[in-house]
């Protein structure tokens, strides 16, 4: 089955510092999405995007499907954007499951 | 849109006891989802309903597991016989017309 990787594991900023998160997947897919997962284990959706760039507020992302990889972009970091990313992908065909990476611990200090 | 809603949030059994977790997805949702996710993992997929129909089951959904969807709209999933292993978030999403999948709050399952 298709198997994601995020990175880097562990992530701690300064507010106001900008990051890059990635995402590899090793076969083809055809859904993509970022989560951020609040404290109380929420999972919020951040993007929808199996190809392609899209923007939220200081949030962006990119998926190179081609190339098997998406970045997540937080710019101007926020004590608020600490938590767990999550990317999942889902399978090309009917397939409609997701396979979800590690994800990424991030802190903000202030 | 009210979101996706699970119930109950948190659950507390001994070990041996059953347990039925409600989830209510988007009312304009035919697709309904379970995963489960243990502490540090990302979430694992366990089933998957379009309508009443359940058309995938993950391996790691022993027979202890059952989900249900009769009428294509609330879904419940029954754990028999719990053991401690069975302790996680149990989450539930729905999606419609796109693949985008939107996730409840999740029951937290704690297994004495």
């Amino acid at each position: 089955g298709i198997q994601v990787e995020q990175s880097p594991p562990d992530l701690i900023l300064q507010e106001g510092a900008n990051s890059t998160l990635r995402c590899n997947f090793s076969d083809s897919v055809n859904n993509l999405q970022w989560f951020h997962q609040n404290p109380w284990g929420q999972l919020i959706n951040l993007f929808y995007i199996p190809s392609g760039t899209k923007q939220n507020g200081r949030l962006s992302a990119t998926t190179v499907a081609t190339e098997r990889y998406s970045l997540l972009y937080i710019s101007s970091s926020q004590t608020t954007d600490s938590g767990v990313y999550f990317c999942a992908v889902g399978g090309a065909g009917n397939n409609r499951k997701l396979i979800w990476g590690l994800g990424t611990s991030l802190a903000v200090n202030p | 849109d009210t979101g996706v809603s699970q119930n109950p949030r948190h659950k507390i059994t001994k070990r041996g006891q059953n347990v039925t977790f409600r989830c209510d997805p988007i009312s304009e949702h035919n697709r309904l989802y379970w995963y489960r996710q243990t502490l540090g993992q990302g979430p694992e997929f366990l089933t998957y309903f379009q309508n009443e129909a359940q058309l995938e089951k993950s391996r790691l959904l022993s027979d202890r597991f059952s989900a249900e969807r009769p009428k294509g709209s609330f879904s419940t999933l029954e754990i028999q016989r719990t053991e401690q292993g069975d302790s996680a978030m149990y989450l539930c999403a729905s999606s419609f017309p796109l693949l985008e999948q939107f996730f409840g709050p999740g029951t937290r399952l704690t297994v004495l």
